[in-house]
C-alpha cells in the first residue's frame, strides 16, 4: 500500500543529544513537510522541500535540520539547540500535480526528552 | 497572509446529536478547503475536501460547503457517534500544497 511510514513511534532522549526522526513515503510525491504539533495545539511547520537536494525554513526551523537527498526521503534531525524538543512529529507529502494540493500524513512520533 | 478560524473547542455532545464545527478563512484567489481529522495518538486523516465555490465535501456521514459569500466551510454531521471522538483541523490550500494553513483543532468528546 501507498503511504507515508515514520519512525521510530516512540523515542526517548535525554538531553543534550541529537536525535533523527525519519520519513519515509512511497506515492511518489514531489513535496515533504515536517510539522511539531503540542499538546492542545495546531500544527507548526518546521521545514519543507518541494524537490531533492532543495528545502526551505518553516515557522519554527531553529534548532532543527533535514535533508533530501532522495525523493522518498525527508529525515528530521532535532538538535541540542531545540530549546523545548519534546512534541509530537508529524511528517506530510502532496504531489505537485493534483490540483487539490491536499497533505498526506505519516503517524507521526513522539519524541520525550528527559 | 492566509489564515483559518475554528470554533474553540472541547466539544462535548451525546451519541446521535447534531454536529457542527464552524471554519472561517482568509485568502486570497481560490483556495482548496479541507477538514482533516486525528485520533489519539494518530496522524492526521484527509476527511474531507471541497475545491472551487459551492462544492460539497462529504464522507463517512460527515458534510461541508465551501461558501465564498461568507469564507466558511462549517463541518456538519447528523448524528454523531462515539467513535467520532477526535480533533478535527479546518485548513486550506492557496497553491498546489504550497502555502498550506491549518486552523488551531476543536476536540470532540461524544458520550455514549
Amino acid at each position: 500500500d501507498g503511504g507515508i511510514t515514520q519512525s521510530p513511534k516512540y523515542l526517548f532522549r535525554k538531553e543534550g543529544q541529537n536525535v533523527t526522526l525519519s520519513c519515509e513515503q512511497n506515492l511518489n510525491h514531489d513535496a515533504m513537510y515536517w510539522y511539531r504539533q503540542d499538546p492542545g495545539q495546531g500544527l507548526r511547520l518546521i521545514y519543507y522541500s518541494q524537490i531533492v537536494n532543495d528545502f526551505q525554513k518553516g515557522d519554527i526551523a531553529e534548532g532543527y535540520s533535514v535533508s533530501r537527498e532522495k525523493k522518498e526521503s525527508f529525515p528530521l534531525t532535532v538538535t541540542s539547540a531545540q530549546k523545548n524538543p519534546t512534541a509530537f512529529y508529524l511528517c506530510a507529502s502532496s504531489s505537485a500535480r493534483t490540483n487539490t494540493g491536499e497533505l498526506f500524513f505519516g503517524e507521526g512520533s513522539r519524541l520525550t526528552v528527559l | 497572509g492566509n489564515s483559518v478560524t475554528q470554533m474553540e473547542g472541547p466539544v462535548t455532545l451525546s451519541e446521535e446529536a447534531f454536529l457542527t464545527i464552524n471554519c472561517t478563512y482568509t485568502a486570497t484567489g481560490y483556495p482548496s478547503l479541507f477538514w482533516y481529522v486525528q485520533y489519539p495518538g494518530e496522524g492526521l486523516q484527509l476527511l474531507l475536501k471541497a475545491t472551487k465555490a459551492d462544492d460539497k465535501g462529504s464522507n463517512k456521514g460527515f458534510e461541508a460547503t465551501y461558501r465564498k459569500e461568507t469564507t466558511s466551510f462549517h463541518l456538519e454531521k447528523g448524528s454523531v457517534q462515539v467513535s467520532d471522538s477526535a480533533v478535527y483541523f479546518c485548513a486550506l490550500s492557496a497553491r498546489n500544497g504550497q502555502n498550506f494553513v491549518f486552523g488551531p483543532g476543536t476536540r470532540l468528546s461524544v458520550l455514549p
